[in-house]
């Protein structure tokens, strides 16, 4: 079974850098798993942040980034704003036409 | 601007089958470069992928789900709807819809705003 593992929590101090990792339980994330990351806060919809690792969705703004990191996807917040508070999740698609989501970092912003 | 709506019982009984059914105005279902697909949230917990259809009705399942889930789409009225059966208290949770690009890319791009189910006798 396909585990994507990311941290469950991570905090930042206003105006730092976090970089927030997502892995595979067996393997090494590719861009062929075409990484894409969301966030989300509380009662709302996810909302797209990256998509094909590095990608960044329309009217995201430039701080953040999405890369791969030795053999993982990652999600790199440079100059985190107290709105960054959220939770993060990542998401992998297979080559079988299965999607499989992580479960999810939230990020304190303090 | 595409817009996907849930909609259907926020309250289904243990044992039966939920359904939900996903609206998609401002846009075509048809369209070929999209799968369009399900996700839900149990209450305080992450997103886990349901599954997704394409227009012609070629589904994926996440195989922890495949035994109850059935996907179907109506391209007539544009829409695409879940079934899951036999359910459960674990299947309370907040069901989105979204759309799945999946041209020179591969990511939801599109989502609805959820709707809550709660599996309650």
């Amino acid at each position: 079974q396909t585990v994507v593992t990311q941290e469950p929590s991570f905090s930042v101090s206003p105006g730092g850098t976090v970089t927030l990792t997502c892995g595979l339980n067996s393997g090494s994330v590719s861009t062929n798993y075409f990484p894409s990351w969301y966030q989300q806060t509380p009662g709302q919809a996810p909302r797209t942040l990256i998509y094909s690792t590095n990608t960044r969705s329309s009217g995201v703004p430039d701080r953040f980034s999405g890369s791969i990191l030795g053999n993982k996807a990652a999600l790199t917040i440079t100059g985190a704003q107290a709105d960054d508070e959220s939770d993060y999740y990542c998401v992998l698609h297979m080559g079988s036409g299965v999607s499989v989501f992580g479960g999810g970092t939230k990020l304190t912003v303090l | 601007q595409l817009q996907l709506q849930e909609s259907g019982p926020g309250l289904v009984k243990p044992s039966e089958t939920l359904s939900l059914t996903c609206t998609v105005s401002g846009g075509s279902i048809s369209s070929s470069s999209y799968y369009w697909g399900w996700i839900r949230q149990p209450p305080g917990k992450g997103l886990e992928w349901i599954g997704n259809i394409y227009y012609s009705g070629s589904t994926y399942y996440n195989p922890s789900l495949k035994s109850r889930v059935t996907i179907s789409v109506d391209t007539s009225k544009n829409q695409f709807s879940l079934k899951l059966s036999s359910v459960t208290a674990a299947d309370t949770a907040v069901y989105y819809c979204a759309r799945l690009l999946m041209v020179y890319a591969n990511y939801f791009d599109s989502w609805g705003q959820g709707t809550l189910v709660t599996v309650s006798s």
